[in-house]
């Protein structure tokens, strides 16, 4: 059972690129979310999504989309990045029933550099 | 807006020592409160959780106690072990829903033989 799966683990982008981090899961989880995690400031809710075609902002979204075309997937696209957003960024899924809407399952991580 | 403050780190313990991550939030209502732990190069993964207040979470010798008196949720060990080295995260989920946890800033520890 994979879980939470993204790729690439690490990426050096130039300022003004654009690229898409993936995140993939098998658990048959209705939500989904991307973090970027920071130093001395914790995790940061960008994009999350409730279900598939559903989408919705966090604390975080400026400069970053989604979209929510299957259950599994839920990519997370810089459309032109900037140095700001050198980060280390999580995607995490949960189930919606009562026992399991309160637990998060995160990925590994995907280390983005912007120069 | 909901937060969570936690200890300042990085904390530095000998094998055996007590261990006490020091955890308060502010939310309106009754949020569930959470604490994921993060191992190197790996991503978080819950540690425990209380629902309600004065329950009591524990799993791997961790124990937290939900107090609604004091806003806290402070994270205890009796005896830490090398392999308790990581970053602790306290968190909480107010009415928003699943996904719209709210994080502290995180609190390295780093446990030597």
């Amino acid at each position: 059972n994979a879980g939470v799966t993204q790729t690439p683990k690490f990426q050096v982008l130039k300022t003004g690129q654009s690229m898409t981090l993936q995140c993939a899961q098998d658990m048959n989880h209705e939500y989904m979310s991307w973090y970027r995690q920071d130093p001395g400031m914790g995790l940061r809710l960008i994009h999350y999504s409730v279900g598939a075609g559903i989408t919705d902002q966090g604390e975080v979204p400026n400069g970053y989309n989604v979209s929510r075309s299957t259950t599994e997937d839920f990519p997370l696209r810089l459309l032109s990045a900037a140095p700001s957003q050198t980060s280390v960024y999580f995607c995490a899924s949960s189930s919606a029933g009562e026992s399991g809407a309160n637990v998060l399952t995160f990925g590994a991580g995907s280390r983005l550099t912007v120069l | 807006g909901n937060s969570v403050t936690q200890m300042e780190g990085p904390v530095t313990l000998s094998e055996e020592a007590f261990l006490t991550i020091n955890c308060t939030y502010t939310a309106t209502g009754y949020p569930s409160l959470f604490w994921y732990v993060q191992y190197p190069g790996e991503g978080l993964q819950l540690l425990l959780k209380a629902t309600k207040a004065d329950d009591k979470g524990s799993n791997k010798g961790f124990e937290a106690t939900y107090r609604k008196e004091t806003t806290s949720f402070h994270l205890e060990k009796g005896s830490v072990q090398v392999s308790d080295s990581a970053v602790y995260f306290c968190a909480l989920r107010g009415f928003q829903g699943a996904q719209k946890l709210v994080f502290g800033q995180g609190t390295r520890l780093t446990i030597n033989p």
